[in-house]
């Protein structure tokens, strides 16, 4: 089964600067995708950035990145120039991109990174 | 557009009671997926349905159940609830099925067990 972890319960960073989040995952599959969702206190939860584990090149969405190394099953975040609203939980997870019975998984999330941003 | 919705947002039942919780996807979406989410924790899948039918199920109990009907939305029904069943349920639409389909969630319901 696959698995996916996130070393940093908490995170803090200066408003401006840049900051990156950990993921790691494990799985036997060579064709799956990995996100990152953000959940504000609000609760609801919002796509960051998606990766396709067969594309090479990283991510990229606005202020937000990551860094996809399939060879070591890693897969950070990172925020450059953080502002007040992206304070939030930040999950990543990861989807096997088909079944063999033809459906799909489920997402498998890690359990979030705290993230606080001091003004 | 309207997002997803859940209903109701709050509520509070006791052990071995049922419970039934309720999720309307966007609108053309035709999957929608369950999970729960212990406080503190990632979420953790429960369900997915597409066309009405089963197409994906977590390591849950058989006290759990779901279903969708023909215009898509979808409840989950869970029995004989146990204090460990105390959670926010999230519901995830999304237009197909295929794992790269982004899923966009529902604000939850958040079910206490006492």
């Amino acid at each position: 089964a696959q698995t996916v972890t996130q070393s940093q319960p908490e995170m803090s960073v200066q408003e401006a600067e840049t900051v990156t989040l950990s993921c790691t995952y494990d799985t036997s599959e060579s064709d799956y995708y990995l996100f990152w969702y953000k959940q504000p206190p609000s609760r609801q939860m919002i796509l960051v950035i998606r990766q396709e584990a067969y594309k090479q090149q990283n991510a990229t969405e606005n202020r937000f990145s990551v860094n996809f190394q399939k060879a070591a099953k890693s897969f950070s975040l990172k925020i450059s120039d953080s502002q007040l609203g992206d304070a939030a939980m930040y999950f990543c997870a990861y989807r096997r991109k088909s079944n063999s019975g033809g459906g799909a998984d489920g997402l498998t999330f890690g359990k979030g990174t705290h993230l606080i941003i001091q003004p | 557009d309207a997002g997803v919705t859940q209903s109701p947002t709050h509520l509070i039942k006791t052990r071995g009671q049922q419970v039934t919780l309720r999720c309307s996807p966007i609108s053309g979406h035709k999957s929608v997926s369950w999970y729960q989410q212990v406080l503190g924790q990632g979420p953790q899948f429960i369900f997915q349905y597409y066309e009405k039918e089963e197409r994906g199920r977590g390591n849950f109990p058989d006290r759990f159940s779901a279903r969708q009907f023909p215009n898509y939305s979808s409840e989950l029904n869970v029995n004989a609830l146990l204090l460990g069943d105390s959670a926010l349920y999230l519901c995830a639409s999304s237009y197909r099925l295929a794992g790269g389909y982004e899923q966009y969630f529902g604000p939850g319901t958040r079910l206490t067990v006492t």
